[in-house]
């Protein structure tokens, strides 16, 4: 099993629609958890971070924790076409490493 | 406020070769760490250092080095390259246990 699991993709919204990203973990000392996004080409950007159960809201971004069942999500919601781009999961454990999923590929269709 | 800056942007070399990465930390920033990105994947960790030693490693062999630097910017040392070292190689600073920002990467083609 691996120690982060995202869909591959690719997932395909309107614009304007709610895309939704999901991630599990399987480390249960996990402490910290954040969202890149990766642009064709160029490197991860954080765009979210989540260090408690619940949601954390930041613009179009809402990011949520699961603890319990060892999941993360992230929503994005009025899609925009310049969203388009691999989304990566990332969790940290106490040892300060940080573990990346595979990523999702979302691609926003005007 | 200059982010995250890593030198040089690409660099090929042969096999067997040995390769020195550079990465300067945001200001502010004490903690250094790099990652390897292979095409398609998500970036792997390769190690973390902060007060000028290695404080954690990922599953790399040891022909992965790195130096952390009194002014906190660090080199990714490879030896003895191989082709499966062709890959993007990030540089992502932070305070100590807090959130990381990466660089541009250095996209490196072993031939």
């Amino acid at each position: 099993q691996k120690e982060v699991e995202q869909n591959s993709g690719p997932l395909s919204v309107p614009e304007g629609a709610i895309a939704s990203l999901n991630c599990t973990y399987s480390d249960r000392v996990s402490q910290s958890f954040f969202w890149y996004r990766q642009y064709s080409g160029k490197s991860p950007e954080l765009i979210m971070s989540i260090y408690s159960n619940g949601d954390k809201e930041d613009g179009r971004f809402t990011a949520q924790l699961n603890k319990a069942s060892q999941y993360v999500s992230l929503l994005i919601r009025d899609s925009q076409p310049s969203d388009s781009a691999t989304y990566l999961c990332a969790v940290k454990g106490n040892n300060n490493d940080m573990r990346f999923g595979a990523g999702t590929r979302l691609t926003v269709k005007p | 406020d200059a982010g995250v800056t890593q030198s040089p942007t690409h660099l090929i070399k042969t096999r067997g070769q040995q390769v020195t990465l550079r990465c300067s930390p945001k200001s502010g920033h004490d903690t250094v760490s790099w990652y390897q990105q292979a095409l398609g994947q998500g970036p792997q960790f390769i190690f973390q250092y902060y007060e000028e030693e290695e404080r954690q490693r990922g599953n790399f062999p040891d022909r992965f080095s790195g130096h952390q630097f009194p002014n906190y910017s660090s080199e990714l040392n490879v030896n003895a390259l191989l082709l499966g070292d062709s890959a993007l190689y990030l540089c992502a600073s932070s305070p100590i246990g807090h959130e990381q920002y990466f660089g541009p990467g250095t996209r490196l083609t072993v031939t």
